[in-house]
Formats: structure tokens, C-alpha cells, sequence
């Protein structure tokens, strides 16, 4: 069975600033994607960025990009100039891509973000 | 386009309690899921299901059951609801083989005394 590991429970920024989310995960698998959720006090789970293993190159989406070591089994999650709007909880989830295994996201612990003013 | 909805957005229940939380998505996606989320666990599966008339278990099945009659709709019942059960439940929906993307729920947070 696949595992995330989100090691950091609580991370903090000053608004304007970087911060790095760190993620690792296990799985004898291939193919697989993996993706960065943010979920705001509304609750709702928003899909940040997604990875997908047989591409080498980095995902990026604006001020967000990940660092995907494919090797090493690590995908972390870089915040270009924090916003205030970025405060969030962070989960990391993986998803094989084999068959049915699509219906199924296996979620990290999650990183409370907080951006200070 | 209402995406997934879920019903309610809040319940509180009585131990020994039954209820049914509902989850419909307008998408015609072909998988549909439940997860529960508690406090330093991040979310874990319940069920899923990959079509109509299709439902397997997933992580933590135990005290919840499904079904899928309709592509749109994938009820999750709590038979004899347990404080154990105190979560916030979200359902996903996704297109099949090939698309990546899962659409949550706006989520339902379950009391049980």
C-alpha cells in the first residue's frame, strides 16, 4: 500500500516571502500522480498543482511550483511571495494511475500554513 | 453546473442513530468516493466506487455502508452511528481511467454524542 508522510506539521511565512512544504511518499509503482490540495477554514478542498511521475519536468502554476524527485520519493510544494490568501492547510496525496485505482487518494497528515502580515 | 454537493453541512446524532449523508455530482463522472477527515490524520477513504452498481472499501469501511444505484448519486449510511464516527466527510468525484482530477464536496461535519 502506498504511504504520504508530511513531516511538518506547522509552517510559517512572512508575507512576500518563500516557503517550502516538504512531502515523501512510498509506493512500488511507476506511474502515478501526485498532487498539492490546499484546504482553507471554508473547508473546501482546492486543488492546487498536480505531478504526473513520467513527466520529468517540474509543475508550476503561477507562484506555485514543486521540486518532484522522483527517485527519492519526494515532492515538495514552493510558495513564490506568500499572500495572506495562501494561509491554508496543505495536504499532499498520491494516486496510482493503474486500472480503478483512480477512485483512490492516499493523503498526507497536512501542514497548517500560517502568513504573517 | 453545481459540481459535487454534499447534504447536510451539519449533523449532530445520538449513539445508536442511523442517518444516510448524501453526495450527487452533475459531471456524469464515473468515480465517486468518501473520505473522513480528522484532526493530524488528513483524509482517509471509506469507500468508492467506480461505476453504477460498483462499490469497494477503501481504508477505514468499518460502521459505514454504500451503494450506487444512479451515476450521479453515492449515499453513505452510518447504520448505528458510534462517537468514533465525529468527522468531517467529504465525497469526491472524478471522470474514469485517465483523468486525474478528483472534485470534492463541500463537505459534512458529523457530531456523534
Amino acid at each position: 500500500a502506498q504511504t504520504v508522510t508530511q513531516s511538518q506539521p506547522e509552517m510559517s511565512v512572512q508575507e512576500a516571502e518563500t516557503v517550502t512544504l516538504s512531502c515523501t511518499y512510498d509506493t512500488s509503482e511507476s506511474d502515478y500522480y501526485l498532487f498539492w490540495y490546499k484546504q482553507p477554514p471554508s473547508r473546501q478542498m482546492i486543488l492546487v498543482i498536480r505531478q504526473e511521475a513520467y513527466k520529468q519536468q517540474n509543475a508550476t502554476e503561477n507562484r506555485f511550483s514543486v521540486n518532484f524527485q522522483k527517485a527519492a520519493k519526494s515532492f515538495s510544494l514552493k510558495i513564490s511571495d506568500s499572500q495572506l490568501g495562501d494561509a491554508a492547510m496543505y495536504f499532499c496525496a498520491y494516486r496510482s494511475a493503474e486500472g480503478t485505482s483512480g477512485s483512490r487518494l492516499t493523503f498526507g497528515e497536512g501542514t497548517q500554513l500560517t502568513v504573517n502580515p | 453546473n453545481a459540481g459535487v454537493t454534499q447534504t447536510p453541512k451539519f449533523q449532530v446524532l445520538k449513539t445508536g442513530q442511523s442517518m444516510t449523508l448524501q453526495c450527487a455530482q452533475d459531471m456524469n463522472h464515473e468515480y465517486m468516493s468518501w473520505y473522513r477527515q480528522d484532526p493530524g490524520m488528513g483524509l482517509r477513504l471509506i469507500h468508492y466506487s467506480v461505476g453504477a452498481g460498483i462499490t469497494d472499501q477503501g481504508e477505514v469501511p468499518n460502521g459505514y455502508n454504500v451503494s450506487r444505484s444512479t451515476t450521479e448519486d453515492f449515499p453513505l449510511r452510518l447504520l448505528s452511528a458510534a462517537p468514533s464516527q465525529t468527522s468531517v466527510y467529504f465525497c469526491a468525484s472524478s471522470y474514469g481511467p485517465g483523468h486525474a482530477e478528483q472534485y470534492f464536496g463541500p463537505g459534512t461535519r458529523l457530531t456523534v454524542t
